[in-house]
């Protein structure tokens, strides 16, 4: 059965403090991508990685860095934690191809709701 | 940069009543994706559409990709108790852009 999973459901930080984010699918998917979702906003991309050690700028990268160094794992980092980096974070994996015919269903982790203070 | 609209946020419909999301671009889709998120819960992947005028059907669901791949919808036939969540369109394109959702309600 496919598995995507993430370190934390929930997780409350400071304003300031470096925050990581760990995801780990067991598909061997070469694909990989942290989302984050608010209300009324949908899923925006963040950071994409198709490869070890590639990594791809979504539509809202300020703010975050990323790490791939395992084919099964990608980290989200959060430099300096701000209350506006408040929301549910999505971990998702899928099959190489990301354009036209080549993409590929992701799937998903079961989220982490992270809370800056 | 490109943006995915999706019509209604919200819609409320009664058990046994049809439901219908609308996803509506300015500039030519790529492929659609659909996924549905149950509350709580993480987003599932259901169908990806990829001709133009493409009709795909999964039981109740219905999904239509445009003919100008400018457009794309689900409608649920019959909604039950078990179709309640919000569903996603998603263009499959370099950037992967997400509509924002239909939350589907069935009324008590």
């Amino acid at each position: 059965d496919v598995k995507v999973t993430q370190s934390s459901r929930y997780l409350v930080k400071r304003t300031g403090e470096k925050v990581f984010l760990e995801c780990v699918q067991d598909m061997d998917h070469e694909n990989m991508f942290w989302y984050r979702q608010d209300p009324g906003l949908g899923l925006r991309l963040i950071y994409f990685s198709y490869d070890v050690k590639m990594k791809e700028k979504g539509d809202i990268p300020e703010g975050y860095s990323v790490s791939r160094e395992k084919k099964e794992r990608f980290s989200l980092i959060l430099e300096s934690a701000s209350t506006n980096q408040t929301s549910m974070y999505l971990c998702a994996s899928s099959l190489w191809g990301l354009a036209g015919a080549q993409s590929y269903e992701q799937y998903f982790g079961p989220g982490t709701r992270l809370t800056v203070t | 940069g490109q943006q995915v609209m999706q019509i209604p946020q919200y819609q409320h419909v009664q058990e046994g009543e049809d439901f219908t999301t609308y996803c509506n671009s300015s500039t030519t889709l790529s492929n659609i994706q659909w996924y549905k998120q149950r509350p709580g819960g993480h987003p599932v992947f259901l169908i990806q559409l990829v001709k133009s005028g493409e009709v795909k059907k999964q039981k109740r669901l219905t999904f239509q990709f445009g003919e100008a791949k400018k457009n794309s919808s689900l409608h649920i036939t019959a909604t039950q108790t078990t179709d309640v969540g919000t569903y996603f369109c998603m263009d499959s394109n370099y950037q992967l852009i997400w509509g924002a959702g239909t939350k589907l309600i069935i009324k008590p």
